[in-house]
């Protein structure tokens, strides 16, 4: 059972370059998100997606888009990098929401935007 | 709006000392759900425990246990004997109506270094 699926783990990118985040799980949850953290930052909501062509924004949206076009997949997209979105980004999953379980979360993908 | 403070940056210990994490959050609902999350060393979040609003009963799970007072708004986090295995950063996190129950709040962490 592979869980919450992200590639790549590691990627460095110059600045104003493109590049896709994949997250993948194979539980049939509905419910996915994206989160990055930071130093002393804890984890912050970027976008997230309640079901197949649904998807809203979270606490810091700006410079990433998302589209969940399967309820298996969703891509988050950087479609001009600058150093400010150097983190680790983790994907994350349930079934129906935090009212029926937990979250499951990816490895995390580190990124580096020089 | 939703808010969780952690406000121990980083505690040090050593081996077999009991350790306190505390948790203070806000939010508006009253319907609403608690998380634990441990971060070890290799990166991976790791789901500890999750309360609803509704249960105040304090849980233990071998050495670790949690008091979930509404009246002061914390979720606090004991480990009691604490091993060096336990080093890690610990969120605490929320969830709430606002996003449907879909999405978690996090504090920003605690750091805890256990030493031999």
């Amino acid at each position: 059972n592979a869980g919450v699926t992200q590639t790549p783990k590691f990627q460095v990118l110059k600045t104003g370059q493109s590049m896709t985040l994949q997250c993948a799980q194979d539980m049939n949850h509905e419910y996915m998100s994206w989160y990055r953290q930071d130093p002393g930052m804890g984890l912050r909501l970027i976008h997230y997606s309640v079901g197949a062509g649904i998807t809203d924004q979270g606490e810091v949206p700006n410079g990433y888009n998302v589209s969940r076009s399967t309820t298996e997949d969703f891509p988050l997209r950087l479609l001009s990098a600058a150093p400010s979105q150097t983190s680790v980004y983790f994907c994350a999953s349930s079934y129906s929401g935090t009212n029926t379980g937990e979250l499951f979360f990816g490895e995390g993908s580190r990124l580096t935007v020089l | 709006a939703q808010k969780v403070t952690q406000a121990q940056t980083e505690i040090s210990v050593v081996e077999k000392e009991d350790v306190t994490l505390d948790c203070v959050y806000e939010t508006r609902d009253t319907t609403y759900y608690l998380f634990w999350y441990k971060q070890p060393p290799s990166g991976e979040l790791v789901f500890l425990i999750r309360r609803n609003s509704f249960d105040e009963q304090n849980e233990i799970s071998g050495r670790y246990s949690w008091n979930f007072q509404k009246s002061t708004s914390s979720f606090n986090f004991t480990i009691t004997a604490s091993q060096v295995v336990d080093s890690a950063v610990y969120f605490c996190a929320l969830s709430g109506a606002l996003s449907g129950y879909s999405t978690l709040t996090f504090g920003k962490g605690t750091m805890l270094l256990v030493s031999p």
